[in-house]
């Protein structure tokens, strides 16, 4: 079955340093991929979108990387700060369709 | 813009009262969203306008829950009756037409049935 896992377990890093959040899939072929950032009580905020046949994508601090053979994108936050600490969301879309299907989510918390 | 425009933002109902969530998308964009959120499951699609058309309700969970669009500035999600299983958060999210943009989602519904 069709499944995208994000670690559910909260990562906890040190302000400064680089977070990376990980997204990984099976029994999908994404033709595009979005990671979210959602804070309590609100709702999930684009934050970039990659594309099959893009290795790498930057915004600011933000970089993701989509490997369609390892089944997995990586989401990191260079210098990270405490407002940063957030939920991060992937989402990925399969060619032809017209639906993104969201992951569940990692929780980030970045220390002081 | 104000972005997506969801109201109530709290919803407490009793069990087996009808249940009515509204949504306000983004001017111009022509593709809405209804997304369910909880803890066990995430964000689950619901349903999928594209130019006030229902184009999948395939994630609606019963008959119970039914989705409007009458035009282009406005969404309704109903749920007749209300169950408790029915407490999560509602959120409806806009688009433009197309992969390559992202979702703008509103602040949500919560809602409760007790």
């Amino acid at each position: 079955s069709q499944k995208i896992e994000q670690n559910s377990e909260a990562l906890n890093i040190q302000e400064g340093k680089t977070a990376t959040l990980t997204c990984n899939y099976t029994n999908y072929s994404p033709a595009y991929l979005q990671w979210y950032r959602q804070d309590p009580g609100r709702g999930p905020v684009f934050l970039l979108l990659i594309r099959e046949n893009e290795k790498e994508k930057r915004k600011e601090r933000l970089k993701v990387t989509f490997d369609t053979t390892l089944k997995q994108s990586l989401f990191h936050i260079t210098a990270s700060q405490p407002a940063d600490s957030a939920t991060y969301l992937c989402a990925l879309l399969t060619s032809g369709t017209y639906k993104y299907i969201f992951g569940t989510g990692t929780r980030l918390k970045v220390l002081a | 813009d104000a972005g997506v425009i969801q109201s109530p933002r709290h919803e407490v109902t009793e069990m087996g009262q009808e249940v009515t969530l509204r949504c306000k998308p983004i001017s111009g964009h022509n593709s809405l969203f209804w997304y369910r959120q909880t803890m066990m499951r995430g964000l689950e699609l619901l349903i999928y306008f594209n130019n006030n058309v229902p184009i999948d309700d395939s994630g609606m969970p019963e008959d119970r829950f039914s989705a409007k669009m009458p035009n282009a500035s406005f969404s309704t999600l109903k749920i007749q009756p209300s169950e408790p299983r029915d407490s999560a958060v509602y959120f409806c999210a806009s688009s433009l037409s197309s992969e390559n943009y992202g979702y703008t989602f509103g602040s949500g519904t919560r809602l409760t049935v007790v």
